[in-house]
């Protein structure tokens, strides 16, 4: 089955760039999806791609596909500490797999 | 509604006992579809309706977890006989027009815990 993995953590200082990476096995996805989880709070949708785009930018956030490797990663410009959260790279394969999770911890 | 709702928030129950999580989803929304996230996991698919219509149950992981939807927008998601592996958090997630690629929107989930 589809298999979609993440590094667990990562740390950054606030103002410098943050970059979360997902690799998958299923190259078929259509869309493939960034989410946000903040304690207490649902899974928020940040932001997607599609499967024919490299790139994609919205405001701080920068969505970049490697379909050759499998690649997705996420960067955040200008991490700020309300950055600090659970990420979720999500891949659709007729229903959502996800990743296990980034933890990014932003600290002054 | 603004956006997809569940009840209760959390849920505390014996072992043994059945619970039945509610999912309210965003007006309008054709597909709904029920997942489950172990802690210090991403979220596992459970099963999707179109509709009232169960579309995929593949993810339901044995016979005690059922859900409907009867008149197409509400769903309850039974889980019977419940065990203390059955403790998690359980989201719900709406998307507007069924097809599989469509964006999900997600409530903020129902925390269960087995005792």
């Amino acid at each position: 089955g589809e298999d979609v993995e993440q590094s667990l953590f990562l740390s950054v200082r606030e103002g410098d760039s943050s970059v979360i990476n997902c690799t998958y096995t299923d190259s078929s996805s259509t869309y493939l999806y960034w989410y946000k989880q903040e304690p207490g709070a649902g899974l928020q949708l940040l932001t997607y791609i599609f499967s024919n785009m490299d790139m994609k930018q919205d405001q701080r956030l920068t969505v970049l596909l490697n379909k050759k490797d499998k690649h997705l990663s996420l960067r955040i410009a200008d991490t700020q500490t309300g950055d600090s959260a659970i990420y979720f790279c999500a891949v659709n394969a007729d229903k959502l797999i996800f990743g296990t999770g980034t933890r990014l911890q932003v600290f002054p | 509604g603004a956006g997809v709702s569940q009840s209760p928030r959390y849920k505390v129950t014996k072992r043994g006992q059945d619970v039945a999580l509610r999912c309210d989803p965003i007006s309008g929304h054709v597909s709904l579809y029920w997942y489950r996230q172990a802690l210090g996991q991403g979220p596992e698919f459970l099963t999707y309706f179109n509709y009232e219509a169960q579309q995929d149950k593949s993810g339901l992981p044995n016979d005690r977890f059922s859900a409907e939807r009867p008149e197409g927008s509400i769903s309850t998601l039974t889980i019977q006989r419940t065990e203390q592996r059955d403790s998690a958090m359980y989201r719900c997630a709406s998307s507007q027009a069924g097809g599989s690629t469509d964006t999900q929107y997600f409530g903020p989930g129902t925390r269960l815990t087995v005792l």
